[in-house]
């Protein structure tokens, strides 16, 4: 079955710095990924997605992620934070085997430093 | 812009009453989802809706959660007796159609069983 890891469950980064927050996929086919964000109170929204192709996917905000198969991973950057951003991150890909609900990560808690 | 609507927002209850959530998809999107959100955790698929039949249901607990979309539009989710471990963040999803359409996530409904 299909998986997701975020290694890390918080983050903390001063305003101004770069960001990455990582995430590894276990799945047998090519996968479907996605990156969603959460604030307090809000429903989730989708930051960017990876299908085929460009293996580094522009989203909104100014995030980015590299897919990059020899290590399953699908890391989410920003080169420089804005308090604004502090929320929390999934990652996600497509359940599969016919279903096309998403399996998340468990998230990674981002924290902003003035 | 279009959003995916819920209601309640919020919903108290004690353990063995029923409770139902409601959730109204962006206008036209045929696949709709719910998704179960423990605290720190990520989301966690529950049934997924194409029109009005049911797709997967393989992750929801049938003794207690029922599921429908009569007329393929708005769904409505319900347990019945709602026990302890059923308080969660409950969010639905719409999307255009199946496969790798994006989807859109409501505000949720967060319950709380007493």
């Amino acid at each position: 079955a299909q998986s997701v890891t975020q290694p890390d469950i918080h983050i903390t980064v001063s305003e101004g710095a770069s960001l990455e927050l990582r995430c590894n996929y276990s799945y047998g086919a090519t996968p479907y990924l996605f990156w969603y964000v959460q604030s307090p109170g809000q429903g989730l929204q989708l930051l960017l997605k990876y299908f085929s192709g460009d293996t580094l996917v522009q989203g909104i905000k100014g995030f980015e992620a590299e897919f990059k198969r020899s290590q399953s991973s699908f890391n989410l950057r920003k080169p420089s934070v804005h308090w604004s951003d502090a929320a929390e991150y999934f990652c996600a890909v497509v359940s599969g085997g016919g279903a096309d609900g998403l399996t998340f990560g468990k998230g990674t808690h981002l924290i902003i430093q003035p | 812009e279009a959003e995916v609507a819920q209601s309640p927002r919020y919903k108290i209850t004690e353990k063995s009453q029923a409770v139902a959530f409601w959730c109204d998809p962006i206008s036209g999107h045929a696949t709709l989802y719910w998704y179960r959100q423990i605290l720190g955790q990520g989301p966690e698929l529950l049934v997924q809706f194409q029109d009005e039949s049911v797709v997967d249901d393989s992750q929801l607990p049938k003794d207690r959660f029922s599921a429908e979309r009569l007329k393929g539009v708005d769904s409505t989710l319900k347990i019945q007796p709602a026990e302890l471990g059923d308080s969660a963040m409950y969010l639905c999803a719409s999307s255009a159609d199946r496969g790798t359409d994006t989807q859109y996530f409501g505000p949720g409904t967060r319950l709380t069983v007493l």
